[in-house]
């Protein structure tokens, strides 16, 4: 299986919107609802910050919200913090047991 | 609160056998609807699915890995032990310790991750 086409960086000032994509095939985001997106601190553990496309677990901002058209997921962060720096990725289930990841997003807030 | 933590780095030799052990807290993997199993991040594939445990014991292995990978689980002692054999250079990376949510097939908690490596 082949990657998930994330853009390499992605940057934003302060309080504004940015948003990342994730492009796979009809055999992974086309097919199924089962996308996730993850936030990766430098030296620290990812975290899981969307589920099932959209969903947000508890303890995740609202400003945390996600997509899917096609076989194009997306990761949009409204009011970008400081905090928001770091790694991003997406995850979605392909079937048959098995997962594909996406390439990342380094975040950087101006 | 969740925590899964991985076995120290390890150092194996090209065709050797990697043992990893990943012991949990916070849950119990015969709850239901749970996996624990890892991730890894290679320099070659980035971020690679490896397998998982439940805690009926059902293992769930990448189809590119499954013929190198053994998991077994002891629930008593809350751990997880990922065997895999004939490894080779391009296995090098970290390993992630990470729970596998099956009913909507996302990680919900990771460790930081071990690095191991394969060198002769």
């Amino acid at each position: 299986q082949s990657a998930l086409t994330q853009p390499p960086s992605a940057s934003g000032s302060a309080g504004q919107s940015l948003t990342i994509s994730c492009t796979g095939t009809s055999n992974d985001i086309g097919e199924y609802k089962y996308i996730s997106w993850y936030q990766q601190r430098p030296g620290k553990a990812p975290k899981l910050i969307i589920h099932e496309i959209s969903r947000r677990p508890s303890g995740v901002p609202d400003r945390f919200s996600g997509s899917k058209t096609g076989t194009t997921a997306s990761l949009t962060v409204s009011g970008l913090q400081p905090e928001d720096e770091g790694d991003y990725f997406c995850i979605s289930y392909a079937g048959n047991n098995n997962y594909v990841f996406g390439t990342g997003t380094k975040v950087t807030v101006l | 609160q969740v925590t899964l933590r991985e076995s120290s780095p390890a150092l194996v030799k090209p065709t050797q056998t990697l043992t990893l052990t990943c012991s949990f807290s916070g849950f119990s993997l015969t709850s239901g609807g749970l996996c624990v199993g890892w991730i890894r991040q290679t320099p070659g594939k980035a971020l690679e699915w490896v397998g998982c445990i439940d805690g009926d014991g059902d293992k769930f292995y990448s189809p590119s890995l499954k013929t190198r990978l053994t998991f077994s689980r002891d629930t008593s002692r809350n751990q997880v032990v990922l065997t895999m054999t004939s490894m080779d250079q391009v296995d090098t990376g970290i390993y992630y310790c990470v729970r596998l949510n099956l009913a909507a097939d996302f990680f919900d908690y990771w460790g930081q991750g071990t690095l191991v490596t394969v060198s002769s």
